[in-house]
This record gives C-alpha cells, structure tokens and sequence, in this order.
C-alpha cells in the first residue's frame, strides 16, 4: 500500500536554527498537509497545499514557517528560526482528487528544540 | 470556529472488554466526522469514517454512527483485543470541500491488557 514517508523521524535542534522536515507524498496526489500535536495536546491544522501553492493556513503558520515542493516528490516545511514551544511532533498528509480519496498520514517527525 | 472534544485516557481494558471512547463536535452545516488511530511509531491511519448523519462507519470490529441531533461520533467496539492498543483520534472535515483540513480531538490513549 503506498505511503507518506517524512523524515528524519526525530531531530533535535538548537534555539534560533532553521530546520527542514521533509515528506514524500503519494505520487499521484494532488494535496498536500503539514499538522503538529504538541505533546498531550490536539493536533492542529498547519497549512495546505494545491497546485504549487499555498490553500490555506492556520494562525500558527507565521513568517517563520514555510513550504516548498522543490521537485514534485518531496514536500518540506522549514521553520527558518525555531523557538522552544516549536518543539512537537509534525505530520505530513496528502490527499488524492475526489471524494474517495482519504488522507495518508506519514508517521510524522518529532522536532525538539533544546 | 469547528473543534472536536474526546474524552480523555488513558483508558485501560482488559482483553474482551467493551469500548466506547467519546466524540463530539462543534462544526456549521454538515461536516464529514472520521476517526483515526496511531499505533506505537507508526502514522495517523484512518479507521472509520461517515459522511452524513445517521451514517454508521465501521472497519475492523469498531462501529460509530454520525448523530447530528446530539452532534456525537462515539466510537464503540464489542470485545477489545490487545492489539488495540493505540491513541485513537476523531476527526471533522468542514462541508467546504473535499480537500478540506481535519479539526482533530487531543487523541484517547487506550491500553488493552490479557
């Protein structure tokens, strides 16, 4: 069965370092996820993405965020100065056209801010 | 805004014990509820879902039915397995679209003992 494949699976990093999470979608699919849960808390909508940009993105998704599909595999969210309450686990998603498409969830990236 | 409320966990069973984790929603028109469950290390998987009121998802022994006059999607399977153990996840989708965000609840931890 095809996956999301988002790596590193763990990655630490230091206050104030931009860092890149990276996600291979499904190939055939045409939208794409960020999400991140916050140990013991909900898990929150981050961005979406449709046709080489941006559909909509959530409160949390400011200037320090963003999002690439550099070369029609991989999917990236960098987060270009990272903060203490940065650190969560991030999942990627992608989704296929039509309404018998549901989503694929990688196995998500837990970010630690030190 | 939409949002999810679960009940919290962990909720602990012994093998062949009945589950019911609870679900409800706050969410305009009428949106499609899913629930998702993560095994240890693993992705967000979809476990069941219904798109309209009344309707019963099921997969794998679990059951919820979309109940729009009390605004629930209570998840329930039978006799629980040890192999159950995992975080369970209810979802919406807003009746936007398709391609829609999921608004998820903060997850129900539940551990199945022999």
């Amino acid at each position: 069965e095809p996956e999301v494949t988002q790596t590193p699976s763990h990655q630490v990093t230091q206050m104030g370092q931009e860092v890149i999470l990276r996600c291979v979608p499904i190939s055939n699919h045409l939208y794409f996820y960020w999400y991140r849960q916050i140990l013991g808390q909900k898990v929150e909508f981050l961005v979406s993405f449709y046709n080489n940009e941006i559909s909509e993105k959530s409160e949390i998704f400011d200037d320090q965020f963003s999002v690439e599909r550099p070369d029609g595999s991989n999917f990236t969210l960098k987060i270009r100065s990272t903060k203490l309450e940065d650190s969560a686990m991030y999942f990627c998603a992608s989704k296929g056209a039509g309404t018998n498409y549901g989503y694929t969830f990688g196995s998500g990236t837990r970010l630690t801010v030190v | 805004g939409n949002s999810v409320t679960q009940m919290e966990g962990p909720v602990t069973l012994s093998e062949e014990a009945f589950l019911t984790i609870n679900c409800t929603y706050t969410a305009t028109g009428y949106p499609s509820l899913f629930w998702y469950v993560q095994y240890p290390g693993e992705g967000l998987q979809l476990l069941l879902k219904a798109t309209k009121a009344d309707d019963k998802g099921s997969n794998k022994g679990f059951e919820a039915t979309y109940r729009k006059e009390t605004t629930s999607f209570h998840l329930e399977k039978g006799s629980v397995q040890v192999s159950d153990s995992a975080v369970y996840f209810c979802a919406l989708r807003a009746s936007t679209g398709t391609a829609s965000k999921l608004t998820f609840g903060t997850g129900t931890r539940l551990q199945v003992t022999l």
